[in-house]
C-alpha cells in the first residue's frame, strides 16, 4: 500500500542551526502539507503547497521556514535557524485531488521528531 | 474560519464499554469531517471520514460517527472498547474548497481499563 515516508524518523540540533526534513509524499499525489505537533499538544498546520508553490501558510510559518519540492519526489521542510520551541514532531502529508475538488483524505508519514538543544 | 472542539483532554472506559469521545465543530460552510488516531510513536492514522451522504459514517477498527449538522457535532462512538484502542484520537475538519487544509482538535487520549 502507497505511503508518506519521512526523514529522519529523530533529529537533535543545536540552537541556531540548519534542519531540513524530508517526506516523499505518495506518487499520484498533488497537494501536500506539513504539520507540527509539539510533546503534548495539538496537531497544527504549517504550510500547503500545490502546483509548485505555498497554497496556504499559518502563522507559525514565518521566515525561518521554507519548503520545497526539488525533485519531483522529494517535498522538504527546512528550518534556516533552529530555536528550542522549534522542538516537535513534524508530519508530512499528502492528499488526491478529488473529482469534485476539496479536501480528500490527507495521508500522513510516521513524522520526524525534532529536538533543539 | 473553521474549528474543532473536543470535549475532554482524556476519556477512561472499561474493557467492553462503550466508547464516545466527543467532537463539535464550527464552519461557514458544508464541512468535511474526519476522526484520525495516532498511536503511541506513531504518525496519524484515518479512522474514518464524513464528506456527503449518509450522515452516519463506519470507520475502522468498529468505530462510527454520526454527523449532526443541526448539533454542529461529529461525535465518535465505539459499542465495545478493547485494550488496542488505546491512543489519541483527533477530530478534524476541513471546507470543500480546493487544496484547503484541515484544522485538528487538541485530540483526547482514551484510556482502556482493564
Amino acid at each position: 500500500e502507497p505511503e508518506v515516508t519521512q526523514t529522519p524518523s529523530h533529529q537533535v540540533t543545536q540552537m541556531g542551526q540548519e534542519v531540513i526534513l524530508r517526506c516523499v509524499p505518495i506518487s499520484n499525489h498533488l497537494y501536500f502539507y506539513w504539520y507540527r505537533q509539539i510533546l503534548g499538544q495539538k496537531v497544527e498546520f504549517l504550510v500547503s503547497f500545490y502546483n509548485n508553490e505555498i497554497s496556504e501558510k499559518s502563522e507559525i510559518f514565518d521566515d525561518q521556514f521554507s519548503v520545497e519540492r526539488p525533485d519531483g519526489s522529494n517535498f522538504t521542510l527546512k528550518i534556516r535557524s533552529t530555536k528550542l520551541e522549534d522542538s516537535a514532531m513534524y508530519f508530512c502529508a499528502s492528499s488526491a485531488e478529488t473529482s469534485g475538488g476539496g479536501t480528500g483524505e490527507l495521508f500522513f508519514g510516521e513524522g520526524s521528531r525534532l529536538t533543539v538543544l | 474560519a473553521q474549528s474543532v472542539t473536543q470535549l475532554g483532554s482524556h476519556v477512561s472506559v472499561s474493557e467492553g464499554a462503550l466508547v464516545l469521545l466527543r467532537c463539535n465543530y464550527s464552519s461557514s460552510v458544508p464541512p468535511y469531517l474526519f476522526w484520525y488516531v495516532q498511536y503511541p510513536n506513531q504518525g496519524l492514522q484515518l479512522l474514518l471520514k464524513y464528506t456527503t451522504g449518509a450522515t452516519l459514517v463506519k470507520g475502522i477498527n468498529g468505530f462510527e460517527a454520526e454527523f449532526k449538522k443541526s448539533e454542529t457535532s461529529f461525535h465518535l462512538t465505539k459499542p465495545s472498547a478493547h485494550m488496542s484502542d488505546a491512543a489519541e484520537y483527533f477530530c478534524a475538519v476541513s471546507t470543500m474548497n480546493r487544496d484547503d487544509k484541515i484544522i485538528f482538535g487538541k485530540g483526547t487520549r482514551l484510556h482502556i481499563l482493564p
